[in-house]
């Protein structure tokens, strides 16, 4: 079952940073926080994930929490091919497959 | 090497049939996973190998789907005596190995409709 708790939708101003949020509270020590999203009709994209830092990539930045109970995937100026549907995924160090959740599912506005 | 390939897009099947799929891994990539998914969820695991060996299925994988990777490179999964429950996209992943470091890469999948 899938670990993670995310809002069902959420709407974003084109070239506004989208802020999806990701509560996780029952993590532990090993399992890293990863987000995909899907685009209509295709297959899942990796975007990121980490550990306990914060990371940054060409796509987004991922901010975790202190405590690691929670983390935010931000998209720093969204655009309308963002529009897709986000799953937060929190997988065990070395265990070999993902559970999806239901995600967020992100609508920019133009 | 362009990504993971599935094949065929798109089957639509009658009741009853079996039908086929096949998925093409990134060439360097020593796993691979199938999911399905349904309308408004998120990709279900089904099934991954590591080269050709079938390490892990879940309880969705009835007796009526069998998958198989010969040789370690591409697979295929195979759903016998189709029901219109087995309508869904099929999604074909692959990784590197030790692959907890890595995304994994995902096809556009084989979307499956049972008439």
């Amino acid at each position: 079952d899938a670990k993670t708790t995310q809002p069902p939708s959420m709407d974003c101003a084109e070239g506004r940073a989208a802020n999806l949020p990701c509560n996780h509270s029952t993590i532990s020590g090993n399992e890293y926080v990863y987000w995909y999203r899907q685009i209509h009709s295709q297959g899942p994209q990796y975007i990121i994930h980490g550990l306990k830092n914060n990371e940054t990539n060409e796509m987004a930045s991922l901010i975790i929490t202190e405590d690691r109970k929670s983390s935010t995937l931000i998209l720093p100026h969204a655009t309308l091919r963002d529009t897709a549907v986000y799953y937060c995924i929190v997988r065990v160090g070395r265990d070999d497959k993902i559970i999806f959740g239901k995600g967020t599912r992100l609508h920019i506005l133009p | 090497d362009t990504g993971v390939s599935q094949d065929p897009r798109h089957k639509i099947t009658k009741r009853g049939q079996n039908v086929t799929f096949r998925c093409d891994p990134i060439s360097e990539h020593n796993r691979l996973y199938w999911y399905r998914q349904t309308l408004g969820q998120g990709p279900e695991f089904l099934t991954y190998f590591q080269n050709e060996a079938q390490l892990e299925k879940s309880r969705l994988l009835s007796d009526r789907f069998s998958a198989e990777r010969p040789k370690g490179s591409f697979s295929t999964l195979e759903i016998q005596r189709t029901e219109q429950g087995d309508s869904a996209m099929y999604l074909c992943a692959s990784s590197p190995q030790a692959a907890y470091n890595y995304g994994y890469t995902f096809g556009s999948g084989t979307r499956l409709t049972v008439v």
